[in-house]
């Protein structure tokens, strides 16, 4: 099946700094990928859609400026977020929607990437 | 907007046995597709099995078959034969046909599997 990949696996970052997640489609094309969040023992929170090339379509409550959507090519799309603080720590996924493929309409999601903020 | 309900936060099955995991939603479309992922301790999330609204035939993968109730908006998943392996959370999910291509996950139901 449709590999997707995140890097880094986990990070921890001092409060005020700026955190670089990446999210790669490794054996397919994605024009669509899209974050997630999810708080232990929680569901999967939509927090943006992103398309290549255009810019992040944001669910409501999430802060655009806080949470930078970078889709520039079609396997990968970056999610910074910018002046982190312990709130901001959760489990962060990406998925990606693999238009060609024989199940066109599935996503496939990445291994996560775990955000602690001191 | 479309929600999804689990109303099982935990469910218990011994090795070897059959589970049902209920899920219901809730849309006014007619045209939608219904997912159940499993996410086990590691994270990572796995589609287990997909079905297409307008498809009236349950899905079926291997040990993994649902029971699809267009009218009771109802999408219940059976595990059978349970394996240890199995012992994950379950999440379901509703993503709209003609309205973007994001999920919208219940709250998902933990699964535990007894020797």
């Amino acid at each position: 099946g449709a590999v997707v990949s995140q890097h880094p696996s986990w990070v921890i970052c001092k409060s005020g700094t700026s955190v670089k997640i990446e999210c790669r489609s490794l054996d397919f094309q994605a024009t669509t990928m899209f974050w997630y969040r999810q708080f232990p023992k929680q569901s999967l929170m939509l927090m943006a859609t992103s398309n290549e090339g255009s810019k992040a379509t944001y669910e409501q409550g999430v802060e655009k400026d806080k949470f930078l959507i970078n889709h520039a090519s079609l396997t990968l799309s970056t999610l910074t977020v910018t002046s982190a603080h312990p709130e901001d720590s959760s489990f962060y996924i990406c998925s990606a929607r693999d238009p060609a493929g024989g199940l066109g309409d599935t996503q496939y999601f990445g291994p996560g990437t775990r955000l602690t903020v001191l | 907007a479309q929600t999804v309900t689990q109303s099982q936060p935990e469910m218990s099955v011994q090795e070897a046995e059959t589970v049902t995991l209920s899920c219901t939603y809730d849309t006014s479309e007619s045209d939608y597709y219904l997912f159940w992922y499993k996410q086990p301790p590691s994270r990572q999330m796995i589609l287990v099995i997909r079905q297409e609204a307008y498809k009236q035939q349950n899905a079926t993968e291997n040990r993994f078959s649902v029971n699809f109730q267009k009218a009771a908006k109802s999408f219940s998943l059976k595990i059978s034969d349970s394996q240890l392996g199995d012992a994950a959370m379950y999440f379901c999910a509703y993503r709209s046909r003609n309205s973007g291509y994001a999920l919208n996950f219940g709250k998902g139901t933990s699964l535990l599997v007894t020797p």
